[in-house]
Formats: structure tokens, C-alpha cells, sequence
């Protein structure tokens, strides 16, 4: 079964505004990921949250983390068209050898 | 020159039929894994691999084996085919030993069986 689901499961935004997707999850965690896939290729790793970790930044991308309410956020500040793609989060689960993937969220930036 | 590499990268082929999708790395990581994609379900774990001897079932492994040859050469094998293995395959790599973390994906095997 899936370990985090995404939230929303598509996004449309014009270029320029922010996006916010959100991340759900059932258990605890040693981390959080968020990968960014272009249609049909293969997954590229964008960020790594910790769990003793609540806010992360890494260019335009912010994400956080809520172990309490076991959710997390990725927000894109000044989308682009070249960031039209499906984002993944993955949680590395406490005990567990492998990350859970989500379901995605399917971000379109319109020029 | 890519990381992981995947061969090949488009395979159609018919119920029944025996079927191997390569994967290599150039990355060093000691740690491999298969993963599919079927529309709407995310990815999902096959097998894993954390060194050449180590080789662990992941959530659906039925109908699919592995064979680690050697640290950069990780292989998936569908004995015999069916119409519901149709998806894309994805190779992975990792080191937890490095940052920034995250796995590595291979570009992906597009597998149709008819």
C-alpha cells in the first residue's frame, strides 16, 4: 500500500505564482523526499527533510515537515513552464530498508 | 554520460513470453532497486538489493525475479509475461552514506505485453 498520498492530485497555476503541494503519510519516519518526474522519465530527487527537521529550502523549493499531523508541504515560489511535471513525495519509514512513493501531484505551469 | 542507464528502453512482447530489463550504474552505490509505474498508483517497490549477496522482495515481487551480476549491474526478470505487468519499470540507485540523499532513477523501461 502507499505510504503518502498527495495533495492536490493536479495543480494549475500561471507562470510566475507559487505552488503549494501537500504530502499525508501514516507512520513515522526517518525522512521525507520530494522528487519531481517529467512526463514519462525517470525521477530526479529534489529535496531531503529529516524528521527532527521542520523547514528546508533549496533554490525556489520550500518544504516542511509536520511529524505531529505527519503531513509535509512543497512549495515552488515563481513557477516556470519548465517546472510543469509530477511531483512525488517518499517517506523513508522508521524500521523500514526502502522509501513509499505517493501518488503525485501533476503541477502545470502556463506560461 | 548517465548515472543509470536502463536497456532497453522500449519493449513490446506477448503473454507468456520469458523478459530481462537491464540496469547499470556508473554511481558506485552498493544499494539497487526495481520499481513500476502504472497510471495513478505512484511507483512500487519490486525488489531491492543493498549489496551483491543481499536481495530483498519488495511490496510485489509475485511474477518477478532479480540477479544482482555485480555492484553496477542490477537485472529484473519476468519469467512469463502477462498483460498486467504492462507499465513502466524504473532501475534506482542510493548511498545513505551521501548527501544530499535521495535515490538515483534510471530514464525507464517502457514494457507493453500483448
Amino acid at each position: 500500500s502507499q505510504q503518502g498520498e498527495e495533495d492536490p492530485q493536479a495543480l494549475s497555476i500561471q507562470e510566475g505564482e507559487n505552488a503549494t503541494m501537500n504530502c499525508s503519510y501514516k507512520t513515522s519516519i526517518n525522512n521525507l523526499q520530494w522528487y519531481r518526474q517529467n512526463s514519462g522519465r525517470g525521477l530526479v530527487h529534489l529535496i531531503l527533510i529529516r524528521s527532527n527537521e521542520r523547514e528546508k529550502h533549496s533554490g525556489r523549493l520550500r518544504v516542511t515537515l509536520d511529524t505531529s499531523k505527519k503531513s509535509s508541504s512543497l512549495l515552488i515560489t515563481a513557477s516556470r513552464a519548465a517546472d510543469t511535471a509530477s511531483y512525488f513525495c517518499a517517506t523513508d519509514k522508521t524500521g523500514a530498508n526502502n522509501l513509499f512513493f505517493g501518488t503525485g501531484t501533476r503541477l502545470t505551469v502556463i506560461p | 554520460d548517465a548515472d543509470v542507464t536502463q536497456t532497453p528502453r522500449n519493449r513490446i512482447t506477448k503473454t507468456g513470453k520469458r523478459i530481462m530489463l537491464e540496469c547499470s550504474q556508473t554511481k558506485g552505490h552498493d544499494r539497487m532497486y526495481w520499481y513500476r509505474q502504472d497510471p495513478g498508483l505512484g511507483l512500487r517497490l519490486i525488489y531491492y538489493s543493498f549489496d551483491v549477496k543481499d536481495i530483498n522482495k519488495g511490496e510485489i515481487s509475485d511474477g518477478y525475479s532479480v540477479s544482482r551480476q555485480a555492484q553496477a549491474k542490477f537485472s529484473l526478470s519476468l519469467e512469463s509475461a502477462i498483460p498486467n505487468q504492462t507499465a513502466l519499470y524504473f532501475c534506482a540507485t542510493s548511498d545513505p552514506g551521501q548527501a544530499p540523499g535521495g535515490q538515483y532513477f534510471g530514464p525507464g523501461t517502457r514494457l507493453t505485453v500483448l
